[in-house]
C-alpha cells in the first residue's frame, strides 16, 4: 500500500513564526504536491515538485516555499506565519504525469 | 487559467434517493479523476476516466466522461449512509490535476 505521512496532524503556531510541514511517501513517486483546503474552496495547489530539487508554483504560492532534497520527502515552509494561513494542509504524491494522487492525512494548522 | 466548475456545492438527500454531481472544464482534459473525502478524512481516489464518452460503474456509482472531454458526472443510485462525504472531480492537465470545489453529500435523517 502507498503510504503518505505528514509530520503533524495538528499544529498551533503564533503569527510571525517559521513553520515547517513535512511529507514523506514510500512509493518512489516522482511527483509531490502541497495543497491547502478551506471550506467551500476545495483543494488549492500551493506548490508541486516533479523531481528532486525541482519545484513549480501552484495557484497560491505567496507566503510559502518548499524544499525537495530527497525523492521521498517534500517540505512546505511558512517563512512568517500569518492568521490567514490557518488551514488544512494536504500533501499528495503520484507517479510521473497526471495520475492518481495519494494523500497524506493532513495537518490542521492554526496560526494565532 | 484553467478551471473545473463543480455543481452543486451541497446536496441533501433522503437515504435511498439518488445523487448526482457534475463537473465542467474550460479546456479539454487528458483525463478526469474522482475522489471521495469522508468527514475528517483526506481525499481518496475512486476512479479515472480517459476516453471520450467513457462510462464506468462501481456498484451503485456511475461515472461518465463527456464526448468533448470537457465534462463529467458521478451518479450514485440509492444512497446509503456510507456514501456521506465530499466528492471531488479533478481534471488531468500536464503534471497537474485541476480540482473542482467538491459536492458535499448530506443524508437527511
Amino acid at each position: 500500500d502507498v503510504k503518505v505521512t505528514q509530520s503533524s496532524r495538528y499544529l498551533v503556531k503564533r503569527t510571525g513564526e517559521k513553520v515547517f510541514l513535512e511529507c514523506v511517501q514510500d512509493m518512489d513517486h516522482e511527483n509531490m504536491f502541497w495543497y491547502r483546503q478551506d471550506p467551500g474552496l476545495g483543494l488549492r495547489l500551493i506548490y508541486f515538485s516533479y523531481d528532486v530539487k525541482m519545484k513549480e508554483k501552484g495557484d497560491i504560492p505567496e507566503g510559502y516555499s518548499v524544499s525537495r532534497e530527497k525523492k521521498e520527502r517534500f517540505s512546505l515552509i511558512l517563512e512568517s506565519a500569518s492568521t490567514n494561513q490557518t488551514s488544512m494542509y494536504l500533501c499528495a504524491s503520484c507517479r510521473q504525469g497526471a495520475h492518481e494522487q495519494f494523500f497524506g492525512p493532513g495537518t490542521r494548522l492554526t496560526v494565532l | 487559467g484553467q478551471q473545473v466548475m463543480q455543481i452543486p456545492q451541497y446536496q441533501h438527500v433522503q437515504e435511498g434517493e439518488d445523487f448526482t454531481t457534475y463537473c465542467n472544464s474550460s479546456t479539454t482534459l487528458s483525463n478526469i479523476q474522482w475522489y471521495k473525502q469522508r468527514p475528517g478524512g483526506h481525499p481518496v481516489f475512486l476512479i479515472q476516466l480517459v476516453k471520450s464518452g467513457e462510462v464506468k460503474k462501481q456498484k451503485r456509482l456511475t461515472f461518465q466522461f463527456g464526448e468533448t472531454k470537457k465534462n463529467s458526472s458521478l451518479h450514485i443510485t440509492a444512497t446509503q449512509t456510507t456514501d456521506v462525504g465530499t466528492y471531488f472531480c479533478a481534471g488531468g492537465s500536464g503534471y497537474q490535476l485541476i480540482w473542482g470545489a467538491g459536492t458535499k453529500l448530506i443524508i437527511k435523517p
